[in-house]
């Protein structure tokens, strides 16, 4: 089973400063882990992922988040927000099978990220 | 950039009304998906298919919901009798089988389903 936990619902941040959004996963196996974000009344856009590899992945618009084992964490980082940044971000965690595509994606509970000027 | 297509956009329907929603994964994809989103709720995963068949479902796909792959192109939810509460965003999903994307879902705009 696996399972995502986004701490805060809602977090603000002045523009310019930096943003830290919450996951911690729970996975019995090694997982792929994502972020995806959700601009209002619009679809899911992958930010960024990790699957293999660098534990430290970059992904658009200047976000990159770490992936931790020890802490089972995957928190998404950007140094200076923007205030396009705002919208709703989802941690997302997916199991890693040795072979094929399948994935079934369980995502948190999303943050919403509010920009202030 | 290859991606994901839903139609329509926007269903505005009566309780108890069939409503079709359309996907069109990326063309050489085979895993499927169908996840909704209640306004301000989470992304819940409603189903995977598979070499036209249901790899998983979850509790919220009751007789309700169906899907199909009637050609090449286009991967459908089906919801027979809409209910109140299946009012949501419905995102449709897809992946590849293999290559360096593996592992990663692409999803469309989604449809919005307003039930009345």
């Amino acid at each position: 089973a696996q399972s995502v936990t986004q701490l805060g619902s809602h977090v603000s941040v002045s523009e310019g400063a930096l943003v830290l959004l919450r996951c911690n996963y729970s996975s019995s196996v090694p997982p792929y882990l994502f972020w995806y974000v959700q601009y209002p009344n619009q679809g899911l856009q992958l930010l960024l992922k990790y699957t293999t590899g660098a534990t430290l992945v970059k992904g658009i618009n200047g976000f990159e988040a770490e992936f931790k084992k020890s802490e089972t964490s995957f928190h998404l980082t950007k140094p200076s927000a923007h205030m396009s940044d705002a919208a709703e971000y989802f941690c997302a965690v997916s199991l890693r099978i040795s072979s094929g595509g399948y994935q079934k994606v369980t995502f948190g509970t999303g943050t919403k990220l509010q920009v202030i000027p | 950039e290859p991606e994901v297509t839903q139609t329509p956009s926007h269903q505005v329907t009566q309780m108890g009304q069939e409503v079709i929603l359309r996907c069109v994964p990326i063309s050489n994809h085979l895993y499927f998906y169908w996840y909704r989103q209640i306004l301000g709720q989470k992304v819940e995963f409603l189903v995977s298919f598979y070499n036209n068949e249901i790899s998983e479902k979850s509790e919220i796909f009751d007789d309700q919901f169906s899907v199909e792959r009637p050609d090449g192109s286009n991967f459908t939810l089906k919801i027979r009798s809409t209910k109140l509460e299946d009012s949501a965003m419905y995102f449709c999903a897809s992946s590849a089988r293999s290559g360096p994307n593996t592992g990663e879902l692409f999803f469309g705009e989604g449809s919005r389903l307003t039930v009345l």
